[in-house]
């Protein structure tokens, strides 16, 4: 089954840049979605197909996707920005899979 | 705009089977090639994708649960179901449905189901 890893931690000061990796075999030949969760509320999709964002979310928020590693920007890091980010592609033999998850922290 | 609703027995023992409906309103769960999930998440862990339903019924099931789980689609109610029977306590989570294309795009709210007897 394919697998995506992403850290368990990532922390920022306010108003500088997070960067959450997620690694998979080759995850660049896919398209990858990212999810934001807040404590006690269901996951909100921030970016879809590497780079696409649903509308209402903040252009602060950016992806990225090459060999074996995509990445999800947040730019100009604010405190509601504090929350678990996962990874998420489509894959033929695994259907949905989802990363580890990741855990921002905004210091 | 599309909204979705879980709902079911907050409490499953052992053995039973736990079922779970998800209501769609503000759009027809037959409109567009939308596929439509389960999703479940223990506490303090990761997302699992359950399988997923299309309105003709076709179905995907993840391999580590596909013995136990079955999801139905009832279009005239605008619903779709899940059932995961033989639960054990490893089944004690929160169940989100959700609406898939390759991605989620929206989900509900999502229902805490505990195992215990």
């Amino acid at each position: 089954s394919y697998v995506l890893t992403q850290p368990p931690s990532v922390s920022v000061a306010p108003g500088q840049t997070a960067r959450i990796t997620c690694g998979g075999n080759n995850i660049g030949s896919k398209n990858v979605h990212w999810y934001q969760q807040k404590p006690g509320q269901a996951p909100v999709l921030v970016v879809y197909d590497d780079s696409d964002r649903p509308s209402g979310i903040p252009e602060r928020f950016s992806g990225s996707n090459s060999g074996n590693t995509a990445t999800l920007t947040i730019s100009w890091v604010e405190a509601g920005d504090e929350a678990d980010y996962y990874c998420q592609v489509w894959d033929s033999s695994s259907d949905y899979v989802f990363g580890t998850g990741t855990k921002v922290t905004v210091l | 705009q599309v909204q979705l609703q879980e709902s079911g027995p907050g409490l499953v023992k052992p053995s039973q089977t736990l079922s779970l409906t998800c209501t769609v309103s503000g759009g027809s769960i037959s409109s567009d090639n939308y596929y439509w999930s389960w999703i479940r998440q223990p506490a303090g862990k990761g997302l699992e994708w359950i399988g997923r339903i299309y309105t003709s019924g076709s179905t995907n099931y993840n391999p580590s649960l596909k013995s136990r789980v079955t999801i139905s689609v009832d279009t005239s109610k605008n619903q779709f179901s899940l059932k995961l029977s033989s639960v054990t306590a490893a089944d004690t989570a929160v169940y989100y449905c959700a609406r898939v294309y390759y991605y989620m795009d929206v989900w509900g709210k999502g229902t805490t189901v505990t195992v215990s007897s």
